[in-house]
């Protein structure tokens, strides 16, 4: 079945670097969306991106939905402690039928 | 998380008793979907409902499991006769309208079985 492959699944950098991870699909949606969740909590909305080649930032974070429609990329600029979290990529295909990625888990080195 | 309420936020039940899980959507919201996440794993998909109207449940149980979202009142998700397999973190997510909206979450309910 459709299955939504994050890379990479774990980062470990050092405060101040910038992070970049992907997600990637076999099929092409019209929709995907980046959340962030911290432990314990519920999956929080970063960025939700709607048209192929589209960019769109909020604060330190840019995110990309790739041209081809089967990927998109999350990039997150000069990187602090509490950026530490499970990013998923999520999305809907062109049937409306909406998918979770596996996951990057980021931990950041003060 | 504001806008989407679970609760209880945390849910202890013995094996053999009844599981009940409770989600109001945000303001505005008329679509409801329930997720299920094991530790270190990612969201998965149980069941997408509107007001009185199951969508979609191919992500959920046959035996056990039921959910309904009632024209008065909060979605419930609902797990009879519990299990040690059932413990899990349960996540409502809910959204303004079925196509293309992005969907809001809960902070969920962690349920243990003793």
């Amino acid at each position: 079945g459709q299955q939504l492959n994050q890379s990479p699944q774990s980062m470990f950098i050092q405060e101040g670097e910038d992070v970049s991870m992907n997600c990637t699909s076999s099929s092409i949606f019209n929709t995907w969306l980046w959340y962030k969740q911290d432990p314990g909590e519920g999956p929080v909305l970063l960025i939700a991106l709607y048209k192929a080649g589209e960019l769109t930032s909020n604060g330190r974070l840019t995110a990309q939905f790739g041209i081809t429609r089967k990927d998109s990329f999350l990039n997150i600029s000069a990187s602090i402690p509490s950026d530490v979290g499970i990013y998923f990529c999520a999305g809907y295909n062109t049937g409306n039928q909406f998918y979770f990625g596996t996951g990057t888990s980021l931990t950041v080195i003060p | 998380n504001a806008g989407v309420m679970q609760n209880p936020r945390h849910l202890v039940r013995r094996r053999g008793q009844e599981a009940r899980l409770r989600c109001s959507p945000m303001k505005g919201h008329s679509h409801v979907y329930w997720y299920r996440q094991l530790p270190e794993e990612g969201l998965k998909f149980m069941v997408y409902l509107q007001k009185e109207n199951i969508i979609d449940e191919s992500g959920m149980p046959k035996e056990r499991f039921s959910a309904e979202f009632p024209k008065e009142g909060p979605s419930i998700l609902r797990i009879q006769q519990v299990v040690r397999g059932d413990s899990a973190a349960y996540f409502c997510a809910s959204s303004r309208g079925p196509t293309y909206q992005p969907q809001h979450f809960g902070d969920g309910t962690r349920l243990s079985i003793l």
